[in-house]
């Protein structure tokens, strides 16, 4: 069973601090891996993709990609209470072609102001 | 710009009953399409995908079917819901030959009492 793991939380920061995701995955062979962000009620919406090792920045968010650890993370810079929301790490196995992504469960950030 | 939506947004089901969940996506051609279930407390299951009209594959054995008789149109269906059909339940499309991005609709959810 092909698996991503990730702490459910609540994972709870302070206004204006960094925070800091993470997620483990069992797949050696995965090459694609996304960060969506899902508010309470609503659907999963894609906020980062990564495909190779080290960081990819975009904006407040960075995301971190260790193939070796099998090991992918978020960072929110700034964090504001709009951030608040559940994570979900996302991992596809496939190059291209059909698209397998296994979700993991997500993890619970809240901001608090 | 491509959007996708899917209906209705809230039902509520008595065990035994039937189900009909419809998806349709504008703006692109030949989507991948996508049908996953996120039960309480647990993450994204892949329920069904299709790479193309009437092809359709199953992830996990269960009482749903899902069709598509049309290029962008993907229906989800049950002859007879079971308790644990209770969720909500998410129609994504990516195009042929991405990495792995998802694009949700807006989300059914589906209570079975």
């Amino acid at each position: 069973q092909k698996e991503v793991e990730q702490n459910s939380g609540p994972l709870s920061v302070p206004e204006g601090a960094i925070a800091s995701l993470n997620c483990t995955y069992s797949d050696r062979v995965s090459q694609s891996f996304f960060w969506y962000r899902q508010y309470s009620g609503k659907s999963p919406e894609l906020i980062m993709s990564i495909y190779s090792n080290g960081d990819k920045e975009d904006g407040r968010f960075t995301a971190q990609l260790n193939k070796a650890s099998q090991y992918v993370s978020l960072l929110i810079r700034d964090s504001q209470p709009s951030d608040s929301a559940t994570y979900l790490c996302a991992v596809n196995p496939n190059s291209g072609g059909y698209q397998k992504v296994t979700f993991g469960i997500g993890t619970k950030l809240q901001v608090i102001p | 710009s491509q959007t996708i939506h899917q209906w209705p947004a809230t039902l509520v089901q008595p065990v035994g009953s039937p189900l009909s969940l419809e998806c349709t996506v504008e703006g692109t051609s030949n989507p991948n399409l996508y049908w996953y279930r996120q039960a309480a407390g647990r993450g994204l299951q892949l329920l069904f995908y299709s790479v193309g009209i009437g092809q359709i594959s199953s992830e996990v054995p269960q009482n749903l079917s899902a069709s598509r008789p049309q290029d962008r149109q993907f229906i989800l269906s049950s002859k007879k819901l079971l308790l644990s059909d209770s969720g909500f339940y998410l129609c994504a499309w990516t195009w042929t030959g991405a990495t792995g991005e998802l694009f949700f609709g807006e989300g059914s959810r589906l209570t079975v009492l």
